[in-house]
Parts: C-alpha cells; sequence; structure tokens
C-alpha cells in the first residue's frame, strides 16, 4: 500500500541522454516535491508543486522540468544528463499547514 | 529566512545507552519542527513534530525531543539506543508565519549504536 512511489528506483545512462523518473502520490496531498540527495547525503530542494503553482529553486539547471499531469502525479524531466547529476531523487508530498513530508525510496540515477 | 543546523555529523553510542542528536534552528516567526529518520536505501520516515503546546514531544519507535524557544534548539532524544537505531536522521524547521511552506532540511547526522 505504497504511500508514495517512484520509478525507476535504479537508472543508469549514458551523458548527453534525456530521461524521466515518474512519481505518484495516493495520500490525497495538495502538494508534491522533488529533492536532490548528493553523494554527502546532503538533501537539497528542487522544485515544489501546489495547487498549480511552481516553485522553482533558481539554483537548478533548467535542464530539470517537471511535469504534473494532476494532482497525484509529479514527474521530473532531465535533458543532456551530465556526470554531476548523479545522485539520488527523492519525491515527497504533503498536506497543506502543518503536517509532515511523506517521502518516496528514491531513483538512485548513475550517469556513465 | 529560516536555517536549521545540526552541529554533529555523526554521533556514536553504545547500545542500552541514551542518545541524542543535536538541531538548532532560526525563524523569523514560530517554528515548525519536524525529526525524520533515513534507513540505507530508503526515503526519509517522519518521527515527529512540534508545531505547539508541549515542550517534549514523543515520537516513532521510543523517540521524544524537547523544544527549547530560548536556545532555539530541538533535540532529538531516546533513553536507551538500540543497534537497529543506527541510521541518518534529518531535522527540519519551516516557518509557522508563512512565506514559503517548503521546509528546510539540516545536513543530518549519522547516528551509530555500538552492540
Amino acid at each position: 500500500d505504497t504511500a508514495v512511489s517512484q520509478t525507476p528506483k535504479y537508472l543508469v545512462t549514458q551523458m548527453g541522454n534525456d530521461k524521466s523518473i515518474k512519481c505518484e502520490q495516493n495520500l490525497g496531498h495538495d502538494t508534491m516535491y522533488w529533492y536532490k540527495q548528493d553523494s554527502k547525503k546532503f538533501l537539497k530542494i528542487m522544485f515544489s508543486y501546489n495547487n498549480k503553482e511552481l516553485i522553482i529553486n533558481e539554483t537548478v539547471p533548467n535542464r530539470f522540468s517537471p511535469k504534473s499531469p494532476d494532482k497525484a502525479h509529479l514527474n521530473l524531466h532531465i535533458n543532456s544528463l551530465e556526470l554531476g547529476d548523479s545522485a539520488v531523487y527523492f519525491c515527497a508530498s504533503s498536506p497543506q499547514g502543518d503536517q509532515p513530508q511523506h517521502f518516496g525510496d528514491g531513483t538512485r540515477l548513475s550517469i556513465l | 529566512a529560516q536555517s536549521v543546523a545540526q552541529p554533529e555529523d555523526q554521533v556514536n553510542v553504545a547500545e542500552g545507552n541514551p542518545l541524542t542528536v543535536k538541531c538548532t534552528y532560526s525563524v523569523s516567526g514560530n517554528p515548525y519542527l519536524f525529526w525524520y529518520v533515513q534507513y540505507p536505501n530508503r526515503g526519509l520516515q517522519f518521527l515527529l513534530k512540534y508545531i505547539t503546546g508541549d515542550n517534549l514531544v514523543k515520537g516513532s519507535y521510543g523517540f521524544e525531543a524537547e523544544f527549547n524557544k530560548s536556545q532555539t534548539s530541538f533535540h532529538l532524544k531516546k533513553p536507551s539506543a538500540l543497534v537497529s537505531d543506527s541510521a541518518l536522521y534529518f531535522c527540519a524547521v519551516r516557518d509557522a508565519a508563512g512565506g514559503s511552506y517548503i521546509p528546510t532540511f539540516g545536513r543530518g547526522t549519522s547516528l551509530i549504536v555500538h552492540p
């Protein structure tokens, strides 16, 4: 009964390719997020999507683009992958207000 | 602006001993504070939160945290550590006064419980 699910779990690809990571939540939450966790385990917010309002972390390269077909889905598309994109990407969701976030188990992206 | 600091990269404790993982924060208004745990190859899991009320908050797996407004701290504690508590712990803060609804996470503290 997965709450926040991401696919694929592992993604190995070559530099220059374009790839997408899918995220779905079945919790009925209003807000979804994408985080990047680097090799030092530091979590960096990339995007947040709340009621069709997209908040972008200005430090994220424009090769990264979120796409939300509906409230339960927030996919991440990455163009022209670079070596530095290798990381674990986490999707999360939360209701509005003072409630905690629920995280998926991550997508491990490796660039060859 | 909101920020959170976890001053220790790693905490080592013997099984059965009490443990503390430190967190300090900075917000303009009142804080919403959260602790999460991350096990290897898993996403973050919510442990406990402080929104308002009693300064001592109890959460999952026997963990608790104490909100201290004067010291702007929200340290995570457990009276008796288990080897299975070994994981990465994140503190997060959000300003209840509004602005961004996106919480800010600390850099994480690796807890190692020795048998």
